[in-house]
């Protein structure tokens, strides 16, 4: 079956840096997308990965691993604003998009 | 600003009443989405559309049904709500299909009482 997993919920500190990892399991593979969530908002685009390495943008990178079927996304500078769920979701071979869970990051002064 | 709208915002009706929710964009994108996400949970693919040809997902309940009658507007509508249909029903559209992001509507949070 197709599966993501990633962590339910993650404590960090304002100013530091945090990494949230997630692992895919898919028919195919088409990338990988990170979305943003805020409470009772709608999901905003993150980034998007599909050959391996890191993809940096601002405050915030993103990296593949195809062939362990990893992400993660690392978020630099904490503010207190990234306080969120972020969902991680891969596109399988018939571009569908399946939707992890999302991690909720708690953001303390 | 091209976007994603949708109403209303909050939406209540009763258990069994018919109700319809509503999504337009501006973005002039040609694929459409309709999700159904609970609290602390992934996002459901109810729908979608690439321009008016239409596609169901598999384990969409029969009480679902959706409308695209042109690139701008699409309508979901729950025939007879049940109480674990309470949720957030979130629109969204890509340029196409394949890998494109999706941009979101603000979501319709829907209570059944």
């Amino acid at each position: 079956g197709q599966n993501i997993d990633q962590p339910t919920e993650m404590t960090a500190t304002e100013g530091a840096i945090v990494q949230i990892n997630c692992t895919y399991q898919t028919s195919g593979f088409n990338g990988l997308f990170w979305y943003q969530q805020h409470a009772g908002e709608a999901p905003t685009f993150l980034s998007y990965n599909v050959l391996d390495g890191l993809e940096e943008k601002g405050r915030f990178s993103s990296f593949l691993s195809r062939s362990k079927g990893y992400s993660y996304l690392l978020l630099k500078e904490l503010q207190m604003k990234d306080s969120a769920s972020y969902l991680c979701a891969a596109m399988d071979s018939n571009y569908q998009l399946i939707w992890g869970a999302g991690t909720k990051l708690i953001i303390k002064p | 600003d091209a976007m994603v709208i949708q109403n209303p915002r909050y939406q209540v009706t009763q258990f069994g009443k018919p109700v319809t929710l509503s999504c337009s964009q501006t973005l002039n994108h040609n694929v459409m989405y309709w999700y159904q996400q609970k609290s602390s949970q992934a996002p459901k693919l109810l729908f979608h559309y690439y321009d008016k040809d239409f596609n169901n997902e598999a384990d969409t309940p029969d009480n679902f049904q959706s409308r695209r009658p042109n690139t701008s507007f699409c309508f979901l509508d729950i025939r007879s709500p049940g109480l674990g249909d309470a949720a957030m029903y979130l629109c969204a559209t890509s340029r196409e299909a394949g890998a494109y992001e999706q941009y979101f509507g603000p979501g319709t949070r829907l209570t059944v009482t």
